[in-house]
């Protein structure tokens, strides 16, 4: 069965910094995997997805993610952090085209 | 605005009660899908309709009913409501969910509190 483990249940960084998030899978074939945000009080926003068409996915908000096949890792990442990002990251596989597998998220704070 | 429309925002009741939770997918999208979000379990899907057939299921309770209808509209049912069934519960839609490729757009949620 495929499932994605999020290493770290809180992330925090000074506006400026470098915001990396870490996202490993676990699946027999090639996955298909995605970010997305989650603000307070709000639904989940897509940030990005891997389909295998590139290893390096840029996506909205000046993030990106890269697919490495090697170490099983989607992690997402962004040079400078903006109090903005603060909120809530979530990474998922999609199994067999039906549901959407995701890690426990990872919250985001960002200090000034 | 991702185009996902969930009603009502906020529900309050009692446990034992039967309430029902209503998604209107993207125009367009032909697959619905239902996840519970809640504090010890994470997020977990429910079950997938597609053009009105249920497609796949989930983590989803036997209380716990839904239906798409030819609308594309889709509900769902939380019967003998329990303490432990107070979360956000989100609806997602997609175009064509095969390959597994496609994004899921999610509403902003129904947050249920079951007192």
């Amino acid at each position: 069965a495929q499932s994605v483990t999020q290493l770290g249940s809180h992330v925090s960084v000074s506006e400026g910094a470098l915001v990396l998030l870490r996202c490993n899978y676990s699946s027999s074939v090639p996955p298909y995997l995605f970010w997305y945000v989650q603000y307070p009080n709000q639904g989940l926003q897509l940030l990005l997805k891997y389909t295998s068409a590139a290893t390096l996915v840029k996506g909205i908000n000046g993030f990106e993610a890269e697919f490495k096949k090697s170490e099983t890792s989607f992690h997402l990442t962004k040079p400078s952090a903006h109090m903005s990002d603060a909120a809530e990251y979530f990474c998922a596989v999609n199994q067999a085209g039906t549901a959407l597998i995701f890690g426990k998220g990872t919250t985001l704070s960002v200090s000034s | 605005d991702s185009g996902v429309t969930q009603t009502p925002k906020h529900l309050i009741t009692a446990t034992g009660q039967r309430v029902t939770l209503r998604c209107s997918p993207r125009s367009g999208d032909l697959s619905v899908y239902w996840y519970q979000q809640s504090l010890d379990q994470g997020l977990q899907f429910l079950i997938q309709y597609y053009n009105g057939e249920e497609r796949a299921k989930g983590n989803i309770l036997e209380r716990f009913s839904a239906q798409q209808f030819p609308d594309l509209h889709s509900e769902l049912n939380l019967s003998s409501l329990e303490l432990g069934d107070s979360a956000l519960y989100f609806c997602a839609s997609s175009v064509d969910p095969a390959g597994g490729q496609e994004t899921q757009y999610f509403g902003p949620g129904t947050r249920l509190l079951v007192l």
